[in-house]
């Protein structure tokens, strides 16, 4: 099957502590994307890659990080200076050409502060 | 499950009945949209797009309407099934072929047996 996984499901913060999501995918899509879901409000855009080894900031980075090592792959880690991290956390790829633009989602990730 | 949207607005219909669920999107330079669906504590899941070229797409069960004059997106169910209860929302792609994607707040859709 093709498609995006994100694990874990569920991920508890203690203060102080960073952690890491992880969001794989086999779609062979170059483009890679990290948003934050809260209540009442849309997606809105953590960072993102359009390739790898490369990454840029979306509308709010801080007290984030990430990685592209590999096209398959693209963790999100959350610093402890993210100080609101209770959040859905939503991995996304998009097949860049001219084929489609769509951005296709993971499960998702729900973040807890204990 | 987790709720998506605490405070959406929601519609409610009958079994049966067709849905329409409205959309305003905020750059009148946007040239592609897309509708997503997304049951609680789920991923959203692509239901259907559409360029700016056209004011009318079909799916299965689905259409989607695009009024550029007013900048308003619709999408229509039909003969709405109590699986199509979820939030819905739209999302704009700001800027043709680059990252950036608007997305809204959503609607909740209940459907009533």
């Amino acid at each position: 099957d093709g498609g995006i996984t994100q694990s874990p499901k569920y991920l508890f913060r203690k203060e102080g502590q960073n952690v890491t999501l992880s969001c794989e995918q086999n779609l062979n899509h170059d483009a890679m994307y990290w948003y934050r879901q809260d209540p009442g409000q849309g997606l809105r855009l953590i960072y993102y890659s359009q390739i790898v080894n490369d990454f840029q900031k979306g509308d709010i980075a801080e007290g984030y990080s990430v990685s592209r090592e590999k096209k398959e792959s693209f963790p999100l880690t959350v610093t402890s200076a993210q100080k609101n991290p209770t959040a859905f956390y939503l991995c996304a790829s998009r097949k860049m050409g001219p084929d489609g633009e769509t951005q296709y989602f993971g499960p998702g990730t729900r973040l807890l502060v204990l | 499950g987790e709720s998506v949207g605490l405070h959406l607005p929601t519609l409610s219909v009958q079994e049966g009945d067709n849905s329409i669920i409205n959309c305003a999107y905020s750059n009148s330079a946007s040239d592609y949209f897309i509708w997503y669906k997304q049951e609680s504590g789920k991923g959203p899941q692509f239901i259907i797009d559409i360029r700016s070229n056209m004011d009318k797409r079909q799916g299965q069960r689905v259409t989607v309407l695009l009024n550029k004059t007013v900048k308003h997106l619709s999408l229509q169910i039909a003969a709405t099934q109590p699986g199509d209860s979820a939030v819905y929302f739209c999302a704009e792609n700001w800027v043709s072929g680059t990252y950036k994607y608007i997305f809204g707040t959503g609607t909740r859709l209940k459907v009533l047996a």
